[in-house]
Formats: structure tokens, C-alpha cells, sequence
């Protein structure tokens, strides 16, 4: 099973500062089409998880630009450009390369 | 509005049976693959099982193979995990979750929101 590795496992900061949270798969999630099967969940405060990014850096609907994705083969990374208080919650991000599925360990953000 | 609603958990002991249903709606259902994923806090978010639009093609992760079967029926909309011989450590949230694919899977786009199963040993 392909293993997902995020850091940091926990992240506080100032509101209008940017954050990056770290993906590390045990394996290349580039497919042969040219794709990274890597997504980016986020599940805030007494919710279900929510999708931000999918196949590595596009956008949800919904989501606002200030929130990004990027990366290739191994090593992923979710950028929040000016945190506000309502991106607070534990963001996972989980490879669809081959089943099983799996997720990271989740990074709590949450402001100063 | 695109809404997974999801029925079934409960309490049971060890070893008995449970059904999860999901009713979809506000898509077309038959369009797209689905799965179910579960939390358990110490455990954190764990993918369980995937269907594709036909159920040609079905998965499961490792620990529940052989005991849960994924399974839909796209005239009601609905999509069901029938989870037999149940274990201490299938005690989880369990979400009824909406893939952006059809026949392949990518990512998870709609999420329910759950219904907890409890075993007691």
C-alpha cells in the first residue's frame, strides 16, 4: 500500500499569513496520463471532510484562489496564501493512484 | 443540492451483521463511481470501498475483504455496504462519498455526513 506522510501535524497561524502543508506518498503518484492522483481534503469543526484540490492542483468548485496545490511524483504541497479564520480544521491529503486508497495523517490548522 | 444521506449504523456485538444505505440526490447518481470511507479518531480517515457506475467493477481495503460487500442499485439512487462478521475495529463514523469519476475514480467530491457504527466485543 502506497503510504501518505504529511507535516506538519500541527500548524498555527496569524491570520492574513500564508501556511504550506507538506504530502510525501512512498511511491509516485504520476500516471502514465500525465496526472498526479493526489487530492486535498479539508474537514472543519463539526463537519464532514470537504474536497479542496484534486489531481494535484485544481481547484474544487468553490474553493478560493488564495488555496493551491502543487507538486509531482512524491512530494505535494497545499498552499494557503492569507489564512483566515474560517480555513481553521485538519487537512489530509490522500492519493486515488490504485486502491487501496489511503490518506494522510492530517494537519490541524488553527490560528494564533 | 447535491445531498448523501446516509442510514443503518447502530449498536451491535461482535460478530452480527449491519446494512449502511446512502440515498443520493441532486445528481445523476449513475453517472459516477462511489465509495465509503470511515473515521475513527484514533485512526483518523480510512478508505473502505469503491464502486464503479455499473458495478463492473467493486474494491475493498484489505481488512474488511471477504466481510463487506459495496453494492448500488442506480433506479433508487442508492448505494449500500452490507458489513457481516463485524469486529471491535470497524467501530467508526462511516461516510457515503461521491467520486468526480464514472468508470475510474479520482477524487471525492460530495461527502455525507455518516453514520456511526458501534461493535461492542
Amino acid at each position: 500500500d502506497i503510504v501518505m506522510t504529511q507535516s506538519p501535524l500541527s500548524l498555527p497561524v496569524t491570520p492574513g499569513e500564508p501556511a504550506s502543508i507538506y504530502c510525501r506518498s512512498s511511491q509516485s503518484l504520476l500516471h502514465s496520463n500525465g496526472d498526479n492522483y493526489l487530492d486535498w481534503y479539508v474537514q472543519k469543526p463539526g463537519q464532514s471532510p470537504q474536497l479542496l484540490i484534486y489531481l494535484g492542483s485544481n481547484r474544487a468548485s468553490g474553493v478560493p484562489d488564495r488555496i493551491s496545490g502543487s507538486g509531482s511524483g512524491t512530494d505535494f504541497t497545499l498552499r494557503i496564501s492569507r489564512v483566515a479564520a474560517d480555513d481553521v480544521g485538519v487537512y489530509y491529503c490522500m492519493h486515488a493512484l490504485q486502491t487501496p486508497f489511503t490518506f494522510g495523517q492530517g494537519t490541524k490548522l488553527e490560528i494564533k | 443540492e447535491v445531498q448523501l444521506v446516509e442510514s443503518g449504523g447502530g449498536l451491535v456485538q461482535a460478530g452480527r451483521s449491519l446494512r449502511l444505505s446512502c440515498e443520493a440526490s441532486g445528481f445523476t447518481f449513475h453517472d459516477h463511481a462511489m465509495h465509503w470511507v470511515r473515521q475513527d479518531p484514533g485512526r483518523g480517515l480510512e478508505w473502505v470501498a469503491a464502486i464503479n457506475w455499473n458495478s463492473g467493477f467493486k474494491a475493498y481495503v484489505d481488512s474488511v475483504k471477504g466481510r463487506f460487500t459495496i453494492s448500488r442499485d442506480n433506479a433508487k439512487n442508492s448505494l449500500y455496504l452490507q458489513m457481516n462478521s463485524l469486529r471491535p475495529e470497524d467501530t467508526a463514523l462511516y461516510y457515503c462519498v461521491k467520486d468526480m469519476g464514472t468508470s475510474g475514480w479520482y477524487a471525492f467530491d460530495m461527502w455525507g455526513q455518516g453514520t456511526r457504527v458501534t461493535v461492542s466485543s
